[in-house]
């Protein structure tokens, strides 16, 4: 069984720029989550996706955007980057609908997004 | 709207004493309760999780919690830590609409 994984592990942008950042979930999870973590904090909930529709979202702006495949996989997309973008960006996947649902979801190793 | 409140920003503990980590939520509907693990530059990894059922749930790492529906808690418990026990640990919940939150973290910190 194949875990979530997100790619870049690491990533330095400059202030105003975009990023792009990818997870891959887990093998059979139909649902991705994306939660921000700041420095010293825990992860705040960014939005989630389930069969390629947005399924609730967070307290975060427009700028954030995302997308899910029909393979599951899913991307986020920041706009206009600020300094305060600078955090770890951790994708989550669960199984979502129906009987089978389950309310755990499982992590991927993140992101290190820094904003210069 | 769920939130989570850890009570303890840091923990330092003693090789093979025991640790107990608090949790307390507010929700006002069902409540799905987790406990993640997070070790330095890692994803978090899921230690326990409270659905339904028996209040006193075992996880890995021979951690268990207890849920307490009167008192809105949902503690962590290790009888004995070891040296690599030492990481954050998030507290988390979610209601139906499978959205966690989860509070600061609690810094664990083994000692010998």
């Amino acid at each position: 069984e194949t875990g979530v994984t997100q790619s870049p592990t690491h990533l330095i942008k400059t202030r105003g720029q975009q990023v792009t950042l990818r997870c891959s979930s887990q093998s059979g999870h139909n649902t991705v989550s994306w939660y921000q973590q700041a420095l010293g904090q825990g992860p705040q909930f960014i939005f989630q996706y389930y069969r390629e529709e947005e399924n609730g979202r967070g307290n975060f702006p427009p700028r954030f955007s995302g997308l899910q495949f029909p393979n599951y996989s899913s991307e986020l997309n920041v706009n206009a980057l600020e300094l305060d973008d600078s955090a770890l960006y951790l994708c989550a996947s669960s199984l979502g609908g129906g009987r089978a649902r389950s309310y755990e979801q499982y992590f991927g190793p993140g992101t290190r997004l820094t904003v210069t | 709207a769920q939130s989570v409140t850890q009570l303890d920003s840091q923990v330092p503990v003693f090789e093979e004493a025991p640790v107990e980590l608090r949790c307390n939520y507010s929700s006002s509907v069902s409540v799905y309760l987790f406990w993640y693990v997070q070790y330095p530059n890692q994803g978090l990894q899921l230690l326990l999780k409270y659905l339904s059922g028996s209040t006193l749930v075992k996880g890995i790492n021979g951690f268990e919690a207890e849920f307490n529906k009167s008192q809105t808690s949902f503690h962590l418990r290790k009888p004995s830590v070891h040296i690599s026990d030492t990481a954050e640990y998030f507290c988390a919940v979610s209601g139906n609409d499978y959205k966690l939150s989860f509070g600061a973290g609690t810094t664990v910190t083994v000692r010998a």
